[in-house]
């Protein structure tokens, strides 16, 4: 089975400030690594994903994750932040094989003006 | 141009009534989900349905019914609703072989 780690469960950081968002997973198998965006009252958007090739992953809005397969993480990234990236973040894993999901338990990120 | 709708977007509804949530998707996907996240965002699996097929059916009370009348529609009925199934109930749809989910708005379900 797998499971997914976000340390963080909220984070406040001011505007054009540069953040992480941590996300750990554990698995005996190769996985696929997304992160989810969910913004207030909202359904969950993609931001971006991890398949297989180039270890840093670029997504919509800025964001970029980094694969790390001997730390199993899978940590998000942006360099300055808008006061629109206020949302909750999910980190999420699958197997390569079958199509179910792990979530994590959500990272709320509040940018401050 | 939704790509995948879900009504009603809220439901209030009384203890120990029937409700159904519907969802479709057309995005010509083969695979749909329904999520259940509570009150701390926790977003957990309650079903997957591949090409009308059950293939997920995780551990919810069999008053919980998904039914999928073709590929692009899957629905979820409650029976005897109780006050712990107040959430927000997401429903999502991809293709099984690129692993990607897209999901619904939501439905935030509140039982009195």
């Amino acid at each position: 089975a797998q499971s997914v780690t976000q340390l963080d469960s909220q984070v406040p950081v001011f505007e054009e400030a540069p953040v992480e968002l941590r996300c750990n997973y554990s698995s005996s198998v190769s996985v696929y690594l997304f992160w989810y965006v969910q913004y207030p009252n909202q359904g969950l958007q993609l931001l971006l994903k991890y398949l297989s090739g180039s270890t840093l992953v670029k997504g919509i809005n800025g964001f970029e994750a980094e694969f790390n397969k001997s730390q199993t993480s899978f940590h998000l990234r942006k360099p300055s932040v808008h006061i629109s990236d206020t949302a909750e973040y999910f980190c999420a894993v699958s197997q390569r094989t079958g199509n179910q999901f792990y979530f994590g338990t959500g990272t709320s990120l509040t940018v401050i003006p | 141009d939704t790509a995948v709708s879900q009504t009603p977007k809220y439901l209030v509804t009384q203890m120990g009534n029937d409700k159904s949530i519907k969802c479709e998707q057309n995005l010509g996907h083969d695979t749909m989900y329904w999520y259940k996240q509570d009150s701390k965002k926790f977003l957990k699996i309650m079903f997957s349905y591949n090409n009308k097929e059950l293939i997920i059916n995780e551990t919810v009370p069999n008053r919980f019914s998904p039914k999928s009348p073709d590929k692009a529609h899957l629905n979820l009925h409650i029976n005897s609703l109780e006050l712990g199934d107040s959430a927000v109930y997401f429903c999502a749809s991809g293709l099984a072989a690129y692993n990607e989910q897209f999901f619904g708005p939501g439905t935030r379900l509140t039982v009195l």
